[in-house]
């Protein structure tokens, strides 16, 4: 099975900063990789799916790169409403897990 | 508009059984995989199985975790998932929601708690 290792766990920024998360693949999943934002009490929220494909209506501070087993999701000009939590999760082969979650804190 | 509501969830005692269901509307539900994933408290995100659409052969996956114990069904006449859970165990206790697609997943809805304690 295919594991997902995803840092840090957790952050601290300000309004304004531009954050890095990164997610290890235990193997190769070519671009078979989504972000996923989520707020307590709510389910999660797709970001980026396909390692770096914006879904429709996501703000474009947000976007992905990587291939292969690394990834990364970056936010420019973090806002607000982006102190939340974050979860990488492949798509590459059954079973399908999460990263481990990456908690973004306001400094 | 997309929406996915679960219904279901309670306390139930280890060994037991309980049964979800996941309504569907606002688009072709035949036409798609449908998944369950939960989250147990103050964790991550767990995949549990999904189901494949009848044009895939309405076929099942399923999380080591669950398998044998946990069966997905599907009844697209009327839009509606289910996960029937036997055998529960306390590490069973989570928030499940289920989620439109096989392995990406964009559309949820707002969750069921479920909860086995005895």
């Amino acid at each position: 099975d295919i594991q997902m290792t995803q840092s840090p766990s957790s952050l601290s920024a300000s309004v304004g900063d531009r954050i890095t998360i990164t997610c290890r693949a235990s193997q190769n999943i070519t671009k078979y990789l989504n972000w996923y934002q989520q707020k307590p009490g709510k389910p999660p929220k797709l970001l980026i799916y396909g390692a770096s494909s914006l879904r429709s209506g996501v703000p474009s501070r947000f976007s992905g790169g990587g291939s292969g087993t690394d990834f990364t999701l970056t936010i420019t000009n973090l806002q607000p409403e982006d102190f939340e939590t974050y979860f990488c999760q492949q798509s590459y082969s059954i079973p399908l897990p999460f990263g481990g979650g990456t908690k973004v804190e306001i400094k | 508009e997309v929406r996915l509501e679960e219904s279901g969830g309670g306390l139930e005692q280890p060994g037991r059984s309980l049964k979800l269901s996941c309504t569907a509307s606002g688009f072709t539900f035949g036409d798609y995989a449908m998944s369950w994933v939960r989250q147990a408290p103050g964790k991550g995100p767990e995949w549990v199985g999904f189901i494949r659409s009848k044009l895939y052969g309405g076929t099942t996956e399923y999380a080591a975790s669950v398998k044998g114990r946990f069966n997905i069904s599907r009844d697209d006449s009327k839009s509606i998932a289910y996960l029937q859970m036997n055998s529960l165990k306390t590490e069973d206790t989570a928030v499940y929601y289920c989620a439109r697609g096989a392995t990406s997943w964009g559309y949820w809805g707002q969750g069921t708690l479920v909860i086995v304690s005895s």
